[in-house]
């Protein structure tokens, strides 16, 4: 079955203290991994787009990268305004749909 | 400026209504599509539409209608058959191929009294 799993739930940052989020995978014929950021009551905004493995890419303080069982996507020196839920979702299988994980939520503290 | 837009932002319904949520594009996207957003649960896909006049339902579809008339617009109606109708609705749309990538409108909180 295709599955998306993020981690950690929920991860708390001071101001400057670089981390990194997990998005564990497992799709037949990966289409394509995707890394939105959610604010609360808003829709998602998209961030990244990687297609294959040893794929990188970069956006200010985060970049994402890409292996063939999971994706990071790493945050250097976060600022508060970094603060939100990121999600993963994969496109792959005989379905060609979107899976998302369930998310990741972001609290960066000054 | 282009975009996705959803309305209302709010909306609160009555045991036995059915609600119609409005999602219009001016992207020029071929496809379209309805997500449903519940708390500690991944986004699920609803129905969605790759051309004008067709739409097939996605994992949870019971309970739901749309219509796809115009390539512009996709509203979706929550009937009084769908049991557990309160969450967070996400309307997205990109070109259909199997690599594009799929930009969210805003959304509507929908809340059954």
């Amino acid at each position: 079955e295709d599955q998306v799993t993020q981690s950690p739930e929920a991860l708390r940052l001071q101001e400057g203290e670089s981390s990194s989020l997990n998005c564990s995978y497992t799709v037949s014929g990966l289409r394509g991994l995707f890394w939105y950021r959610q604010d609360p009551g808003k829709g998602p905004e998209f961030l990244f787009t990687l297609y294959s493995a040893g794929e990188e890419k970069e956006k200010e303080r985060l970049k994402a990268t890409l292996t063939k069982k999971e994706s990071f996507l790493h945050i250097t020196a976060p600022k508060p305004e970094d603060s939100a839920t990121y999600l993963c979702a994969v496109r792959g299988g005989a379905t060609n749909k979107l899976i998302f994980g369930t998310g990741t939520l972001l609290a960066v503290q000054p | 400026d282009g975009g996705i837009t959803q309305s209302p932002k709010y909306l609160f319904r009555k045991e036995g209504q059915n609600v119609t949520l409005s999602c219009e594009q001016n992207l020029n996207h071929d496809a379209m599509y309805w997500y449903r957003q519940d708390p500690g649960q991944g986004l699920r896909l609803i129905y969605y539409s790759q051309i004008v006049n067709d739409f097939q339902k996605g994992d949870i579809a019971e309970g739901y209608s749309v219509s796809r008339e115009k390539k512009e617009s996709f509203p979706l109606t929550v009937t009084s058959a769908q049991k557990n109708p309160t969450a967070f609705y996400l309307c997205a749309s990109s070109m259909p191929s199997g690599t594009d990538t799929q930009y969210f409108g805003p959304g509507t909180r929908l809340t059954v009294l």
